[in-house]
């Protein structure tokens, strides 16, 4: 069993659409959970972390990490063609060195 | 600054031939790493350093060697190259203890092994 598991889609969606960004983990240990984004031929930039459970709200972007069912997601309101991109899923423990990444999905949002 | 640079931004390898991918960084960070990208396959670990003089291997070190005498720079060795080795490589770096413990990631080398 992978440690992280993300459907890499692709996921296609019009704009304006609510996007909803899935990942499990495996390892109750651990702590940190990110989300990159990686646009075509670029490499991943960090869009949202949360520590620990709970939500976490920045503009058109919600992470929300539920550590029960060990289940992280990331929702995207108001869906746009710039959002056209990869979107990785993260996580490690405290103090960890090493990073997990998920597999990524791939969201297309057309105009 | 210029963050995380990656040197070179693409290049075309015979098998059995040897390279080295470079990695240097301006922001003073300890934590460094390198990663491999494969389509559908998400970033796995090569090699990582914690500062300048330790290494360590990750998921996938075989075929691959790193050293770190450097804060800035963690160059990447392949020595004897395999079709199996075409990848999009990353090297990132990670302030310890940062806010969000944010991994800065270098734009990439895309690697074809013929």
């Amino acid at each position: 069993q992978k440690e992280v598991e993300q459907d890499p889609g692709p996921l296609s969606v019009p704009e304006g659409a609510i996007v909803s960004l899935n990942c499990t983990y495996s390892n109750s240990a651990f702590q940190y959970f990110m989300w990159y984004r990686q646009y075509s031929r670029k490499g991943p930039e960090l869009l949202m972390y949360t520590y620990s459970s709970g939500n976490k709200e920045d503009g058109r972007f919600t992470a929300q990490v539920d550590k029960s069912s060990k289940y992280i997601s990331l929702f995207i309101r108001d869906s746009q063609p710039s959002d056209s991109a990869t979107y990785l899923c993260a996580t490690h423990h405290t103090g960890g060195f090493k990073t997990i990444f998920g597999a990524g999905t791939r969201l297309f949002v057309k105009a | 600054n210029a963050g995380v640079t990656q040197t070179p931004k693409f290049r075309i390898l015979k098998i059995g031939q040897s390279m080295t991918l470079q990695c240097t960084q301006d922001m003073n960070h300890n934590y460094m790493y390198w990663y491999r990208q494969d389509p559908g396959m998400g970033l796995k670990l090569i090699y990582y350093s914690v500062g300048a003089g330790i290494t360590d291997k990750g998921e996938v070190p075989n075929g691959y060697n790193v050293s770190r005498s450097t804060t800035e720079d963690f160059p990447l060795r392949l020595e004897l190259a395999a079709p199996s080795q075409t990848s999009v490589y990353f090297c990132a770096t990670r302030p310890p203890g940062g806010e969000a413990e944010t991994q800065y990631f270098g734009p990439g080398t895309r690697l074809l092994v013929l």
